[in-house]
């Protein structure tokens, strides 16, 4: 079964300053997706970014980009220009197999907080 | 095009009682998958619906738990004699795919069980 890891519950960034949230993943699919959402104290899943195993470049929407190291099964959130409102919860997530669609699995989450 | 809808966002049983939760997929999705979420833990997943069809429920508990997906309507998710233990967020998420780079997620139904 997958497993994903997310070892920093909690993070501080300076506002405008960029910060990785780590996530490391557990596999022996050779295809498979990542994918990253933001859980801010309202509640609601957005959806930020997805990388695919065979994507050659690493994903960027806007200002969030995933570091994606694949011998390493590391595929880490990279947010620039750090604004008051990226405050919230992290959560990395992977399709669990091809088989059963979009069935994610989800780390345990980190919670950035941005100060001004 | 109305995003993943999920009546009601919160809902207070008591104990005993039985919980309907509502999940309208986006227009042309015809894939649904439930979620729920513990207080400070992420997302478990529960089950994976299609038309009619129960492709996945793995993560459903073997009693009380049921979930539907009809050919009209929304995917219902029902949970009845509710415990405490029960009380917890649940989210919905559709696909117009099986395998689409983006499962989009309704805002939740948070569950009291008093």
């Amino acid at each position: 079964a997958q497993k994903i890891t997310q070892t920093q519950p909690g993070m501080f960034v300076q506002e405008k300053e960029a910060v990785t949230l780590d996530c490391t993943y557990d596999t022996s699919d050779q295809s498979y997706g990542l994918f990253w959402y933001k859980q801010p104290s309202s509640g609601e899943m957005i959806f930020l970014i997805y990388q695919g195993s065979y994507d050659e470049q690493n994903a960027t929407e806007g200002r969030y980009s995933l570091n994606f190291q694949k011998a390493r099964k590391s595929a880490n959130l990279v947010i620039s220009a750090s604004q008051l409102g990226d405050s919230a919860m992290y959560f990395c997530a992977m399709r669990d197999s091809m088989e059963y669609g979009n069935k994610l699995v989800f780390g345990a989450g980190t919670i950035l907080r941005v100060k001004s | 095009n109305a995003g993943v809808m999920q009546n009601p966002r919160h809902l207070v049983r008591r104990r005993g009682q039985e919980a309907r939760l509502r999940c309208s997929p986006m227009k042309g999705h015809s894939h649904v998958y439930w979620y729920r979420q513990l207080p400070e833990e992420g997302l478990k997943f529960m089950v994976y619906l299609q038309k009619e069809n129960i492709i996945d429920e793995s993560g459903m508990p073997k009693e009380r738990f049921s979930a539907e997906f009809p050919k009209e309507g929304p995917s219902i998710l029902r949970i009845q004699q509710v415990v405490r233990g029960d009380s917890a967020a649940y989210f919905c998420a559709s696909s117009p795919f099986k395998l689409n780079t983006e499962a989009f997620f309704g805002q939740g139904t948070r569950l009291t069980v008093v």
